[in-house]
C-alpha cells in the first residue's frame, strides 16, 4: 500500500524555525516528484513547492510565497522528503501535506496530479 | 484569492446530478490538464479526477469530469449523502510556474 507519513508540526513562535519529514512507503520513492500543500484553518489548498527526482535532476521549486524562507530537500535511501520551514510567520499557520507527484509534460500539458496524500501535521505559528 | 475560480457552495437532494465549475485562465487550464480533489472533513484531501476527465480506480462513474477552453467542470451525478464534502480543481499555470488551485466549492446534500 502506499503511504505517506508526515511528522514534525508543532506551535512556534514567529521568527523560529521547523523542519517537517514525510516519510514514504509501498512505492519505488527515487521515482517521483515529491510535493508540499498547505491549508491554513478553514481554508483551501495552496502549493508551497516540490522537489524532483533524481532522474529529473532534482530540481525544486518554490511558491512565491515561501521562497527564500523554506527548503525541500529528499533522502531517497530512507523514502524521506523535508521541508525545512524558517523565519517563520503567523500566516504560515497551516495543516501540511506531502503528496506524491508523477510530474511530467506531455502535448497536452503538464501532468501533475497530487496521489496520495500524507494525513497531514499541523504548524501553528503564534506569539 | 485563488487562480481558479469556483463557486464557494454547491447543492443538491440525492439522486440529483450537480455540477461544480472551474474558471481559469489560457496560462492554466487553457494549456494544461485540470485535476478535481476531494476532501471530507478533519482528512487530507483525495484525487478524483485526473488528465481532464480521468477516474483513480476505485471512484465512481458517478464523478465525471470536463474541460472546455479555459473552464473545467466535475458533475456528480447519482448524489449522494456520502458525496458532502469540499472540491477543489487544480491545474500548472505556466506563468507561475507551478500548480494552482480553486477556492474549492463546499457540496451539501439536501
Amino acid at each position: 500500500e502506499v503511504q505517506l507519513v508526515e511528522s514534525g508540526g508543532g506551535l512556534v513562535q514567529p521568527g523560529q524555525s521547523l523542519r517537517l519529514s514525510c516519510t514514504a512507503s509501498g512505492f519505488t520513492f527515487g521515482d517521483y516528484v515529491m510535493s508540499w500543500v498547505r491549508q491554513a484553518p478553514g481554508k483551501g489548498l495552496e502549493w508551497v513547492g516540490f522537489i524532483r527526482s533524481k532522474g529529473y535532476g532534482g530540481a525544486i521549486d518554490y511558491a512565491a510565497s515561501v521562497k527564500g524562507r523554506f527548503t525541500i530537500s529528499r533522502d531517497d535511501s530512507k523514502g524521506i522528503a523535508y521541508l525545512q520551514m524558517n523565519s517563520l510567520k503567523t500566516e504560515d499557520t497551516a495543516v501540511y501535506y506531502c503528496t506524491r507527484d508523477p510530474f511530467y509534460y506531455d502535448s497536452s500539458g503538464y501532468n501533475n496530479w497530487f496521489d496520495p496524500w500524507g494525513q497531514g501535521t499541523l504548524v501553528t505559528v503564534s506569539s | 484569492q485563488s487562480v481558479l475560480t469556483q463557486p464557494p457552495s454547491a447543492s443538491g437532494t440525492p439522486g440529483q446530478r450537480v455540477t461544480i465549475s472551474c474558471s481559469g485562465s489560457r496560462s492554466n487550464i487553457g494549456t494544461n490538464y485540470v485535476y478535481w480533489y476531494h476532501q471530507f472533513p478533519g482528512t487530507a484531501p483525495k484525487l478524483l479526477i485526473y488528465r481532464n476527465d480521468q477516474r483513480p480506480s476505485g471512484v465512481p462513474d458517478r464523478f465525471s469530469g470536463s474541460k472546455s477552453g479555459t473552464s473545467a467542470s466535475l458533475a456528480v451525478s447519482g448524489l449522494r449523502s456520502e458525496d458532502e464534502a469540499d472540491y477543489y480543481c487544480a491545474s500548472w499555470d505556466d506563468s507561475l510556474s507551478g500548480p494552482v488551485f480553486g477556492g474549492g466549492t463546499k457540496l451539501t446534500v439536501l
